[in-house]
């Protein structure tokens, strides 16, 4: 069965500053999800990463996707607080070429301070 | 706006009764997927279809959930004899060929009284 983690499941960070959060999976795969949501809200998507060592990037933050590693990142670059928000990966075992069900992670949810 | 369209917003019922919600995926989508989101978690994979066939369902799915889609393209999700741990957001995505990921609704919360 797919696991997937992320950490930290809560971050707390003064704007300005770096910080990364972490997704880690147990089963291969080259196909992983970043999404976005708000409290009360639905989710956003925010990156899609489709193969071993592929890198986006938009505005302050990066994703990246090491699939031997079984490890995504997605970095923070001098948070701002428009950031505040809880941020899932999600993994995608279809290699069909359609994304197909998700297994999501747990979340991280980012609260940037002033 | 063309993106997935969920129906209702929020749903209060009372234990035992009976809930549809319904959910429009985006037009050119051939993929319809229902999710469960409850507090503090990710979303959970329910069900899913490819047009209108119903591929997979998740063991999360009781006897007391079914999902429909009848001309492959909106869809519906029914909660038969509600129980209190039913309550949570029911989110609805949509995909299509070309690996860019799931397209999600604004969800229906769900609250079981």
């Amino acid at each position: 069965e797919l696991k997937v983690e992320q950490n930290p499941l809560f971050l707390s960070m003064q704007e300005g500053k770096n910080y990364t959060i972490y997704c880690n999976y147990s089963t291969t795969s080259d196909r992983l999800y970043w999404y976005r949501q708000d409290p009360g809200k639905s989710l956003e998507s925010l990156f899609v990463l489709l193969s071993n060592g592929a890198v986006k990037q938009e505005g302050r933050l990066m994703a990246s996707l090491d699939t031997k590693a079984r490890l995504s990142t997605l970095h923070i670059t001098a948070a701002v607080h428009d950031l505040s928000a809880t941020y899932f990966c999600a993994v995608d075992l279809d290699n069909t070429g359609t994304a197909s069900k998700l297994t999501f992670g747990t979340g991280t949810r980012l609260q940037v301070t002033l | 706006d063309t993106g997935v369209s969920q129906d209702p917003r929020h749903k209060i019922t009372k234990r035992g009764q009976n809930v549809t919600f319904r959910c429009d995926p985006i037009s050119e989508h051939n993929r319809l997927y229902w999710y469960r989101q409850t507090l503090g978690q990710g979303p959970e994979f329910l069900t899913y279809f490819q047009n209108e066939a119903q591929l997979e369902k998740s063991r999360l799915l009781s006897d007391r959930f079914s999902a429909e889609r009848p001309k492959g393209s909106f869809s519906t999700l029914e909660i038969q004899r509600t129980e209190q741990g039913d309550s949570a957001m029911y989110l609805c995505a949509s995909s299509y060929h070309g690996g860019q990921g799931l397209f999600f609704g604004s969800g229906t919360q769900l609250s079981v009284l």
